[in-house]
């Protein structure tokens, strides 16, 4: 099947800095990706989807200048968490839908990413 | 958007056949019904989808009722590595998917 990884896959910073995760499908153009958030024990929760070329949609309650995300190629996304806050450790995770195939098919996960904000 | 309920959690001995169900009620006639699972610290995994007629792949079979009211998951022998929580999620065509609480599997050896 269809992979998609991303990098980091854990990462521990600061209260306030940002940080950046990164969404690639490695062997598929990916016109659109979905970015999910985990906090532990619950399921996962929709944060916004990415369209190549253009601006990401967000779910409501979800802050667009807080959680940034660029799609800027057929490959690759990347969520930036903008001066990020011990709420914000989770376990964030990507999604991607490729360009060729039948619109009901099967979604890719990445392995996730686990922030831990100190 | 139309809601699945399932069971929080199940337990099965390893090496025995599975059935997940998956109540839908609220289907529309143009959901489909997707199956994902996904084991500890990873991120989710296809395992199968259908419409109406059940489905059979490498991983799992789906039966769907005739009414598509409802439907099951089914894992025709569990092994150590099937322990995961498995959602449920109806997806009209290529829009986003939505997850529930779905069902934590545990396999007994």
């Amino acid at each position: 099947g269809a992979v998609v990884s991303q990098h980091p896959s854990w990462v521990i910073c600061k209260s306030g800095t940002s940080v950046k995760i990164e969404c690639r499908s490695l062997d598929f153009q990916a016109t659109t990706m979905f970015w999910y958030r985990q906090f532990p024990k619950q399921s996962l929760m929709l944060m916004a989807t990415s369209n190549e070329g253009s601006k990401a949609t967000y779910e409501q309650g979800v802050e667009k200048d807080k959680f940034l995300i660029n799609h800027a190629s057929l490959t690759l996304s990347t969520l930036t968490v903008t001066s990020a806050h011990p709420e914000d450790s989770s376990f964030y995770i990507c999604s991607a839908r490729t360009s060729g195939r039948a619109p009901t098919g099967e979604l890719f996960f990445g392995e996730g990413s686990r922030l831990t904000v100190l | 958007d139309a809601k699945t309920t399932q069971p929080n959690s199940m337990e099965s001995n390893e090496e025995e056949p599975v059935h997940l169900p998956c109540n839908h009620s609220t289907i529309s006639g143009t959901d489909y019904i997707h199956w994902y699972r996904q084991l500890p610290s990873q991120g989710p995994e296809y395992v199968i989808h259908g419409l109406t007629s059940n489905v059979n792949n490498r991983m799992a079979s789906l039966a769907i009722a005739e009414d598509r009211k409802s439907s099951t998951l089914i894992l025709h022998r569990a092994t150590l590595r099937d322990a995961a929580v498995y959602y449920c999620i109806l997806r009209f065509g290529n829009e986003k998917l939505t997850f529930g609480t779905g069902t934590r599997l545990t396999i007994i050896p």
